[in-house]
């Protein structure tokens, strides 16, 4: 069975630091889906990111970037110069191909406090 | 923002009733699932829907059923509410297998 990772309950950093929030997944599927997820204060669940299986390449937008690693089944998310504006609660999740569309499992999530 | 809702937003229920939570999309997306969120344990899923009348066990099931008898529909019943089901749930839709699941606001459940 699938299953993710989020070691990492709380992280607090100050505003302008780097900070990188670490996942690892376990799945016994050959083709599946990584997926980030933002939770604010405020509560709703807002999708960040979605990574193939097959594709490994390193994503980066604005001041967020993430990095897959399938050798150590990791897909770590980094937040260059953050902001008091990054403080939320972030999901990892992970699904796997076929029994249709189920498998969508999350990680306990990682809470970030940015500090100012 | 993906079309769907939730209702009720918030209800205070006591041990031993029913409880009917509403999820409606205008996505006229296949998938649909209800998570209830806890701390610590991140998102659970409870439930979920390939299609119409198309449904499925998750991983904290018990005392939980749904239906979905339409594709804009997916209802989330407690048959006995119980103390323990106190908790955020959250109903989410995907158009496929493959994709991003959208979610709802979510309801806060309150059983005493």
């Amino acid at each position: 069975a699938q299953k993710v990772t989020q070691a990492q309950t709380e992280i607090s950093v100050v505003e302008k630091e780097d900070v990188t929030l670490d996942c690892v997944y376990e799945t016994r599927d050959t083709t599946y889906y990584l997926f980030w997820y933002k939770q604010p204060p405020s509560g709703e669940l807002v999708f960040l990111i979605r990574r193939n299986s097959f594709d490994e390449q390193n994503e980066i937008s604005g001041r967020y970037s993430w990095n897959f690693q399938k050798s150590t089944s990791s897909f770590n998310f980094t937040i260059t110069a953050s902001q008091v504006v990054d403080s939320a609660v972030y999901f990892c999740a992970l699904s796997e191909d076929g029994n249709y569309g189920q498998n969508f499992v999350f990680g306990p999530g990682t809470r970030l406090s940015v500090l100012p | 923002d993906a079309g769907i809702t939730q209702s009720p937003r918030h209800k205070v229920t006591e041990t031993g009733t029913p409880v009917t939570l509403r999820c409606h999309q205008t996505e006229n997306h296949r998938y649909m699932y209800w998570y209830r969120q806890d701390p610590g344990h991140g998102l659970r899923l409870i439930h979920y829907s390939y299609g119409v009348k198309d449904t499925d066990k998750g991983e904290v099931s018990d005392g939980y059923s749904v239906s979905r008898s339409k594709t804009e529909d997916f209802l989330l019943t407690l048959e006995s509410a119980t103390s323990s089901q106190t908790s955020v749930y959250f109903c989410a839709i995907r158009p496929g297998q493959k994709t991003e699941a959208f979610f709802g606001q979510g309801t806060r459940l309150t059983v005493v």
